[in-house]
């Protein structure tokens, strides 16, 4: 079935530490997997995103790897800021183009 | 430039009474088009999807429809709302190939 499992749900961090984020897909067929940040009251952002034919991209202080072996793709944000704090949701799309989302990891970034 | 509205972005109403929310892109043509609604402090759940003038599919079967009457415009109906139909209703297109983008969403509150 189109499933994405979020991990963990919730996370706190001391600022200049890393975050790290997992999700887990089931469609064996995906291959772009985009993440996007939710800031309380607005609309997701896309932060990054990852296709198939590679294993990681990064962008300054963030990055995404992907083992399509394990079905597994993940998050960094390293050197953490406060206005890093938001809900992150992991998605891919499906072969019917819907994106399939994660169920969202709210970030807290302490200072 | 590729460019998502939405309106309006607030919205208070009756329970029983109708509900019409439009979105409009600019910037490409026959875009994949898309309606999600987000409960407070929850998850994107996909309600509709378009990806063609006339071609609708529901995700979840419920007393909302949608329309697409033109390349660009996408819209949310109900004909009564209920209380449970409170929520942040987001819609979103895909110009390219595979980046989905948001609209800055509108938030109905039923009373």
């Amino acid at each position: 079935g189109e499933n994405v499992e979020q991990h963990p749900s919730t996370l706190s961090v001391q600022e200049g530490d890393s975050a790290v984020i997992k999700c887990t897909y089931s469609d064996s067929a995906s291959n772009y997997f985009p993440w996007y940040k939710q800031e309380l009251g607005k609309r997701p952002q896309l932060i990054i995103d990852i296709r198939s034919n590679v294993g990681e991209k990064k962008d300054q202080r963030i990055a995404v790897t992907l083992n399509k072996t394990a079905k597994h793709f993940s998050l960094h944000i390293t050197e953490t800021q406060p206005e890093d704090s938001a809900v992150y949701f992991c998605a891919y799309l499906s072969r019917t183009y819907k994106y399939i989302f994660g169920t969202g990891t709210r970030l807290k970034v302490l200072a | 430039s590729q460019t998502i509205h939405q309106w309006p972005a607030t919205l208070v109403q009756p329970v029983g009474s109708p509900l019409s929310l439009e979105c409009t892109v600019e910037g490409t043509s026959n875009p994949n088009l898309y309606w999600y609604r987000q409960a407070a402090g929850r998850g994107l759940q996909l309600l509709f999807y378009s990806v063609g003038i006339g071609q609708i599919s529901s995700e979840v079967p419920q007393n909302l429809s949608a329309s697409r009457p033109q390349d660009r415009q996408f819209i949310l109906s109900s004909k009564k709302l209920l209380l449970s139909d409170s929520g942040f209703y987001l819609c979103a297109w895909k110009p390219r190939v595979n980046e989905q983008f948001f609209g800055p969403g509108t938030r109905l509150t039923v009373l």
